[in-house]
């Protein structure tokens, strides 16, 4: 069973970048089977997608974040990592990530997340 | 970006009542929307996707249907673990989810 676990600092002063680690058990992040995510939910606020990896050279981001964020992976640790630059106390919040798989049926792919961690809390602050 | 709006944002509900959450998008999504179920100190548990395809071990007192951009998710007679907080999610242009709908015991 695949198991997903974030680490990472707690604090992140404004302006300066935060980079966080996904850690991936049961499975491996580089079968070309699944893509990989990252998440974040500010406080009382709906889920954010800020990105995704699939491979060690394709990845996809949110528009809203692109400029900023940077995912990446590191097959010899069996892990993926966020990096999201210039943040600001807009950027606190629970970070997730996630395991993302497709299934084919009417012909076509249909997204899904079926593995996520525990999430991590995120602050920035001075 | 494609808004997803749940209603209600909460919900009381006893054990055995049939309950139901929508979601509507704020432009057609066809059936590509996901339903998850989230528990406090748990991460997400995705129960259906493609609007109406249950996951595998997913209880059958559980429902998604619809297309374009209303959906609703159906739970037949609640049991007492499925008292969590329920979320959409669509999967036709980037990713955006729902609020999330809370549903506690009355």
């Amino acid at each position: 069973q695949v198991q997903l676990q974030e680490s990472g600092p707690g604090l992140v002063k404004p302006s300066q970048t935060l980079s966080l680690t996904c850690t991936v058990s049961g499975a491996s992040i580089i079968s070309g089977t699944y893509y990989w995510s990252w998440m974040r939910q500010p406080a009382g606020k709906p889920l954010e997608w800020l990105g995704r990896l699939y491979t060690t050279e394709n990845t996809n981001y949110n528009p809203s974040f692109e400029s900023r964020v940077t995912i990446s992976m590191d097959t010899s640790k069996n892990q993926f990592s966020l990096k999201l630059s210039f943040v600001t106390a807009a950027d606190t919040a629970v970070y997730y990530c996630a395991r993302e798989r497709y299934t084919v049926f009417d012909s076509r792919r249909w997204h899904y997340f079926d593995s996520w961690g525990q999430g991590t809390l995120v602050t920035v602050s001075s | 970006d494609i808004q997803m709006t749940q209603s209600p944002s909460s919900l009381s509900a006893s054990v055995g009542d049939r309950v139901t959450i929508s979601c509507r998008a704020s432009q057609t999504i066809s059936r590509y929307l996901n339903w998850y179920q989230w528990k406090p100190g748990k991460p997400p548990n995705l129960l259906i996707y493609a609007a109406a395809t249950l996951r595998t071990g997913v209880p059958s007192r559980f429902s998604g249907s619809g297309s374009g951009t209303d959906f609703t998710l159906t739970i037949s007679s609640l049991q007492p673990e499925d008292f969590a907080t329920y979320f959409c999610q669509q999967s036709y242009s980037s990713y955006t989810f729902g609020q999330g709908t809370k549903l506690e015991i009355k």
